[in-house]
């Protein structure tokens, strides 16, 4: 069955050092998710694409977090510089559906983030 | 705007019982989803059931149901016969059908105890 994959797994780094996420959603799926979950919270919408494009980026702290779907595929989201508090899950998800029909959401097994 | 609301923070019931979670919504919508997501410990998340708002019956699957009260904006989750891979953190969410984003509630952790 396919899988969302996310890499890495984990990853430890500095506050003020720039980090990486990279997302690939399962094949054919225009709809494509990255959510922040704090430990013990629910997932909050970072970003959403459709295909290359930005649907809604307004959670997205767009001094810091930058994120690009290049040619509507896989996915990297980036953080620079870190800070302490954006240590938390990150994850990605996809769905086969255009925007408007709504469909369920394919998440990743996640990125865990910690800034020391 | 949308909220969801878990008012169970945690639950535990033993093994073989049946267990329910609540979620209730506040939306101006009137085309949305609900779903009910899984998210066991260490490991991804995933659905669990989904409800259209549009249908009246309400969505089964296996031994987990829902009782969808669209008035009421409640969305509560039934798993009868709990069993110990049951276990994990279970999120209500809402989708309307504008955008395709959804809201997650906060989360309930359910334990079953063996």
């Amino acid at each position: 069955e396919a899988e969302v994959a996310q890499s890495p797994r984990y990853k430890i780094t500095e506050k003020s050092q720039a980090v990486a996420f990279w997302c690939d959603p399962i094949s054919g799926h225009a709809t494509l998710y990255w959510y922040r979950q704090i430990l013990g919270q629910g997932p909050e919408l970072l970003v959403q694409f459709q295909d290359e494009s930005v649907v809604d980026d307004s959670q997205l702290p767009k001094d810091r977090f930058s994120a690009e779907r290049l040619k509507g595929v896989d996915s990297t989201l980036k953080i620079q510089p870190a800070e302490l508090g954006d240590s938390a899950m990150y994850l990605c998800a996809s769905s086969p559906k255009q925007t408007g029909l709504g469909y369920e959401q394919y998440f990743g097994p996640g990125t865990r983030l910690t800034v020391t | 705007a949308q909220t969801v609301t878990q008012s169970q923070p945690e639950m535990s019931v033993q093994e073989a019982e049946t267990v329910t979670l609540s979620c209730t919504y506040d939306t101006s919508e009137n085309n949305y989803y609900l779903f009910w997501y899984k998210q066991p410990p260490s490991r991804q998340m995933i659905l669990v059931i989904r409800q259209e708002a549009y249908k009246q019956q309400n969505a089964t699957e296996n031994r987990f149901s829902v009782n969808f009260q669209k008035a009421a904006k409640s969305f509560s989750l039934k798993i009868s016969d709990s069993q110990l891979g049951d276990t994990a953190m279970y999120f209500c969410a809402f989708m309307n059908l504008r955008d395709d984003k959804i809201i997650f509630g906060k989360g309930t952790r359910l334990h079953i105890l063996p």
